[in-house]
């Protein structure tokens, strides 16, 4: 089975600097999709960036990029130039290709942005 | 487009009492699935059904029911709440098991 271990519970930074939160899985399967996604306290699950296990570049979204690295299955999320708005949960996820209706999730990494 | 929308927001239940959590998309996709989240555990998938008449059991399915007569609607019937059961649930859709687009979730408390 799938398992995602995120290993930082909690996590703070200062506005405008820079925060990395890691992401680690476990999976015998060649496809798959990884994903961050970032929960405020609304409660809504928004996505953040997500990457496909067959592309070796790193995706990016603005301020968010990851440095996905296959062979250590590994999967951080770095935020740059932080926002008091990015303060969440944030989520990493895992889905493979062939039962793509399992989304694993990790426990979650708290972040606070500081003033 | 309304995305995927979830009623009621919030719940409370007596142990014993059964009810169901509705789900429904307008975003015409395949693939439904329902979450529940609770403290220091993620999202842990309850059931999911990949088109209407389709249905499967994920991580967690004891004592959660499911039925997909539609490609919009996937409802969610707890058969007998358990205080267990107190927890953050989330319907989710996708296309085929990519994005999942997620509701508001449901606050569910069982006393």
């Amino acid at each position: 089975a799938q398992t995602v271990t995120q290993s930082q519970p909690e996590m703070s930074v200062q506005e405008a600097e820079t925060v990395t939160l890691s992401c680690t899985y476990d999976t015998s399967e060649s496809n798959y999709y990884l994903f961050w996604y970032k929960q405020p306290p609304s409660r809504q699950m928004i996505l953040v960036i997500r990457q496909e296990a067959y592309k070796q570049q790193n995706a990016t979204e603005n301020r968010f990029s990851v440095n996905f690295q296959k062979a250590a299955k590994s999967f951080s999320l770095k935020i740059s130039d932080s926002q008091l708005g990015d303060t969440a949960m944030y989520f990493c996820a895992f889905t493979n290709l062939i039962n793509n209706n399992d989304m694993r999730f990790g426990a979650g990494t708290r972040l606070t942005v500081k003033p | 487009n309304a995305g995927v929308t979830q009623t009621p927001k919030f719940q409370v239940l007596k142990t014993g009492q059964s009810m169901t959590l509705q789900c429904a998309q307008d975003m015409n996709h395949e693939y439904m699935s329902w979450y529940r989240q609770d403290p220091g555990m993620g999202l842990r998938l309850i059931h999911y059904s990949v088109g209407a008449g389709i249905t499967d059991q994920g991580e967690v399915p004891n004592g959660y029911n499911v039925s997909r007569s539609t490609t919009e609607d996937f409802p969610l019937r707890l058969l007998s709440a358990a205080p267990s059961q107190t927890s953050v649930y989330f319907c989710a859709s996708s296309y085929r098991g990519d994005e999942a687009f997620f509701g508001q979730g449901t606050r569910l408390t069982v006393v």
